[in-house]
């Protein structure tokens, strides 16, 4: 399968300060990119599905304004969580799909802290 | 809407014995994907095991195996031979259409416990 990385994998930043998290995949070339968000003890929520060189499709509660995603590339695609505050503490996974493949391809995640 | 209901938030086996997890989901859809997903402490997101809906033929990858029942809405998985390295949270995934770019829908988990 793909392989996917995040980066950062830990981050822990102030209260309305904006944060970015990067994804790529590494060997595969990544048309579509999701991006969920998982409280503790909790399952995968999706929060958006990317397609390269679109704009990001937003699943119905998700601020798209709040969370900005860009995928401008087939190998990388980024979240930007503007003006955090303590209540977007979560972890993020990013993940990659395509029509070549029939399953989604997860990167490790990226746990971020407001403070 | 697609649904998938995980009615067991937990489970224990005892190590080297069998265990299955349930799973049920609602859709209206003919072409779909059942998976089971893999979440150990490290939250790393590993996939099990993956079903076409049109295959009757149950998935089965080593000691994991599916028990698919299309009219009921079912797809259960069973561990067999049940080792330390399985504990962690196990996610049951519904996917329509047959590419890796359509999304996926979730259940709420089963958290399966080894002991040994």
């Amino acid at each position: 399968g793909a392989v996917v990385s995040q980066h950062p994998s830990r981050v822990i930043c102030k209260s309305g300060t904006s944060v970015k998290i990067e994804c790529r995949s590494l060997d595969f070339q990544a048309t579509t990119m999701f991006w969920y968000r998982q409280f503790p003890k909790q399952s995968l929520m999706l929060m958006a599905t990317s397609n390269e060189g679109s704009k990001a499709t937003y699943e119905q509660g998700v601020e798209k304004d709040k969370f900005l995603i860009n995928h401008a590339s087939l190998t990388l695609s980024t979240l930007t969580v503007t003006s955090a505050h303590p209540e977007d503490s979560s972890f993020y996974i990013c993940s990659v799909g395509g029509r070549t493949t029939d399953t989604q391809y997860f990167g490790p995640g990226t746990r971020l802290t407001v403070l | 809407a697609q649904t998938v209901t995980q009615s067991q938030p937990e489970m224990s086996v005892q190590e080297a014995e069998t265990v299955t997890l349930s799973c049920t989901y609602d859709t209206s859809e003919s072409d779909y994907y059942l998976f089971w997903y893999k979440q150990p402490p490290s939250r790393q997101m590993i996939l099990v095991i993956r079903q076409e809906a049109y295959k009757q033929q149950n998935a089965t990858e080593n000691r994991f195996s599916v028990n698919f029942q299309k009219a009921a809405k079912s797809f259960s998985l069973k561990i067999s031979d049940s080792q330390l390295g399985d504990a962690a949270m196990y996610f049951c995934a519904y996917r329509s259409g047959n590419f890796g770019n359509e999304k996926l829908t979730f259940g709420t988990g089963t958290r399966l416990t080894i002991i040994p």
